[in-house]
């Protein structure tokens, strides 16, 4: 079942951040949050991941509440590249699968 | 995507024909995850595996459907006597042995087509 909550669709210029949120409200304390995306035709991307701290890496960084129970991915300088589905996923070590819910839309504009 | 191979990109096949799709892992990873898409929907799980074991298949459906990830070879999903509603998207992912929290990792999937 869906753990995650997501806008459906979202606009972002090129060139500017693009700032997807997330809500995780049921959280438990022995589970991360995932980000990946999918472009059309293709296969899930994996983005990043964390627990409780900030993490960045060269494709964006992950902002998480001190509660946990939501975040936020950003992609600092969206490219017409960036234009995928995201999605924002909760999973423990125990678990063995991905939920992949609708997860967001995002178009970057020209 | 790189590093987790799927073959075919495209496979179509008859109704009532046998469909083998192949996944080759990443270097190094051991385990290995079976997902289906349908057109306008999320990815959902089917399958587990480890080298010579099937760890969880609950997201399997019960009848036609095998999978298997040998000690030499890629991992296979098999689906006998397809039908139109084995129409999809299939994705393959793979993830190194750790403690439970690493990412999987996908390949670009395999679109069956059933005519």
């Amino acid at each position: 079942d869906a753990k995650t909550t997501q806008p459906t669709s979202m606009d972002c210029a090129e060139g500017r951040a693009a700032n997807l949120p997330c809500n995780h409200s049921t959280i438990s304390g022995n589970e991360y949050v995932y980000w990946y995306r999918q472009i059309h035709s293709q296969g899930p991307q994996y983005i990043i991941h964390g627990l409780k701290n900030n993490e960045t890496n060269e494709m964006a960084s992950l902002i998480i509440t001190e509660d946990r129970k939501s975040s936020t991915l950003i992609l600092p300088h969206a490219t017409l590249r960036d234009t995928a589905v995201y999605y924002c996923i909760v999973r423990s070590n125990t678990g063995n699968q991905f939920y992949f819910g609708t997860g967001t839309s995002l178009t970057v504009i020209p | 995507n790189a590093g987790v191979m799927q073959n075919p990109r495209h496979l179509v096949r008859r109704r009532g024909q046998e469909a083998r799709l192949r996944c080759s892992p990443m270097k190094g990873h051991s385990h290995v995850y079976w997902y289906r898409q349908l057109p306008e929907e999320g990815l959902k799980f089917m399958v587990y595996l480890q080298k010579e074991n099937i760890i969880d298949e609950s997201g399997m459906p019960k009848e036609r459907f095998s999978a298997e990830f040998p000690k030499e070879g890629p991992s296979i999903l098999r689906i006998q006597q397809v039908v139109r509603g084995d129409s999809a998207a299939y994705f393959c992912a793979s993830a190194e042995a750790g403690t439970g929290y690493q990412p999987q990792h996908f390949g670009d999937g395999t679109r069956l087509s059933i005519l």
